[in-house]
């Protein structure tokens, strides 16, 4: 029953090999997003992605791209991964966008990239 | 340029006693603020929130504190249980929006039974 999933857990891979996350989450949230957990245990928004609007921060790479198949799943895209891309990376979603809307987070996905 | 600051990576405490938390933050336009809470290989989890129309919340054990003035709110945890034993981060936005969430780099509290 859970509520926000993403898989793998784990992922490691090589400089420049291409690779996707996936997330699903079963709250009927409108609303879902990708963080970057970095090495400093700081969490940064990547994404944020509803059915009309997609917000990217500026500072993410276009080598990241959020994929929408539908409302429940947000999966995330790395093109030619880099050393620097190590990291922590957090699904989350919400219902709305508003201060009455607190994120639901997946257990993660470390990835390495060697 | 960190505009929410958890100063202290650690905090231990006693069981049974108060356990508090703080974070500051620089961005004047900030004005909603949340809890949240990380066990190990977990995704954090919303604990408590307060807007800055208030200068405390309470939630069972948990308060939130706001001192807009100081830029400054704080989380106390009474009494402190062994289960608390967590990551705390702390989370900011402007107008309240969910999709511009400025987070802290978190506190580890470790609750001594």
């Amino acid at each position: 029953d859970t509520a926000v999933s993403q898989t793998p857990k784990y992922l490691v891979t090589q400089m420049g090999n291409d690779k996707s996350i996936k997330c699903e989450q079963n709250l009927g949230h409108d609303t879902m997003y990708w963080y970057k957990q970095d090495s400093k245990k700081f969490l940064k928004i990547m994404f944020s992605y509803n059915n009309k609007e997609l917000i990217i921060n500026e500072t993410v790479p276009n080598r990241f791209s959020p994929k929408s198949p539908d409302k429940a799943h947000l999966n995330l895209h790395i093109n030619s991964l880099e050393l620097g891309d190590s990291a922590v990376y957090f699904c989350a979603s919400s219902q709305g966008a508003g201060s009455g809307s607190p994120l639901h987070f997946g257990n993660g996905t470390r990835l390495t990239v060697t | 340029d960190q505009q929410v600051k958890q100063n202290s990576p650690s905090l231990s405490v006693q069981e049974g006693r108060i356990s508090i938390l703080n974070c500051d933050y620089t961005n004047s336009m900030f004005d909603y603020f949340l809890w949240y809470k990380k066990y190990p290989a977990e995704g954090p989890t919303f604990l408590i929130s307060i807007s800055s129309i208030k200068d405390k919340n309470e939630d069972g054990r948990f308060t939130v504190f706001l001192n807009k003035s100081a830029k400054h709110l704080s989380l106390h945890i009474v009494p402190s249980q062994p289960g608390d034993s967590a990551v705390y981060f702390c989370a900011a936005s402007p107008s309240g929006s969910a999709r511009q969430l400025t987070f802290g780099s978190g506190t580890q509290l470790t609750v001594l039974p």
